[in-house]
């Protein structure tokens, strides 16, 4: 079966330009989350849908940072202007969420988009 | 706010020795996954535990949940080389957002021979 399925694996691009993440999620999976990773902040949550709707973006950065899920099967994570500081590894995961209490699976994450900004 | 906090950061053991990881979190929580990441890849589910008291074992990696004390421990038993990775815990609070984890710091696991 697919996991879930990120492009561009590497994206270098100069500061002020739009950045755009793709993300397919896996087939049957109703949630999906933003992650970035770097060495300073660890693995942060950036943003979470269920059934395509936005629950908690509250670890958005700040406003050049958004987020679209305009189907089950697609996802994406812009940033415009993009920035230095920006610099970092973006996963997207997905899961399955049963119920109202925030189920058990775990999320399956993929391979992630290893973004630098010059 | 939720904090998730590994002990150690770092390990270096050898091959055959035993070991345990430590995950400490600072809110009510009674679910706890356990991911492993090898460098410049992504996460993988290692170990969910849903209830105090849950005990999962997989190959020579056994994981535990202690709802009561905040704590979850990942033993190694009897380390090979291709265990080294970088284990994270993550939680899930009991109160806000289902199924928002919260990751702690990482254990960057290296065995040698």
């Amino acid at each position: 079966d697919a996991g879930v399925i990120q492009s561009p694996r590497h994206e270098v691009t100069e500061m002020g330009q739009e950045v755009t993440l793709r993300c397919k999620p896996i087939s049957g999976h109703n949630s999906l989350f933003w992650y970035r990773q770097t060495m300073m902040r660890g693995l942060e949550l950036l943003i979470y849908f269920n059934n395509n709707v936005p629950i908690d973006d509250s670890g958005m950065p700040e406003d050049r940072f958004s987020a679209k899920m305009p189907n089950a099967s697609f996802s994406t994570l812009k940033i415009q202007p993009s920035e230095p500081r920006d610099s970092a590894v973006y996963f997207c995961a997905s899961s399955l969420l049963v119920g109202g209490t925030g189920g058990n699976q775990p999320q399956h994450f993929g391979d992630g988009t290893r973004l630098s900004i010059l | 706010e939720l904090k998730v906090e590994q002990n150690p950061l770092f390990l270096s053991m050898q091959e055959g020795k035993n070991y345990t990881i430590y995950c400490n979190y600072s809110t009510t929580s009674d679910r706890l996954y356990w991911y492993r990441q090898d460098p410049g890849k992504s996460l993988e589910s290692l170990f969910v535990l849903l209830s105090n008291g849950a005990v999962k074992q997989e190959g020579r990696l056994m994981a535990s949940l202690d709802t009561k004390a905040r704590l979850s421990t990942l033993h190694i038993t009897a380390a090979v080389h291709d265990l080294s990775a970088t284990y994270f815990c993550a939680v899930v609070p009991n109160t806000g957002t289902a199924s928002k984890l919260t990751f702690g710091t990482g254990t960057r696991l290296q065995v040698t021979l």
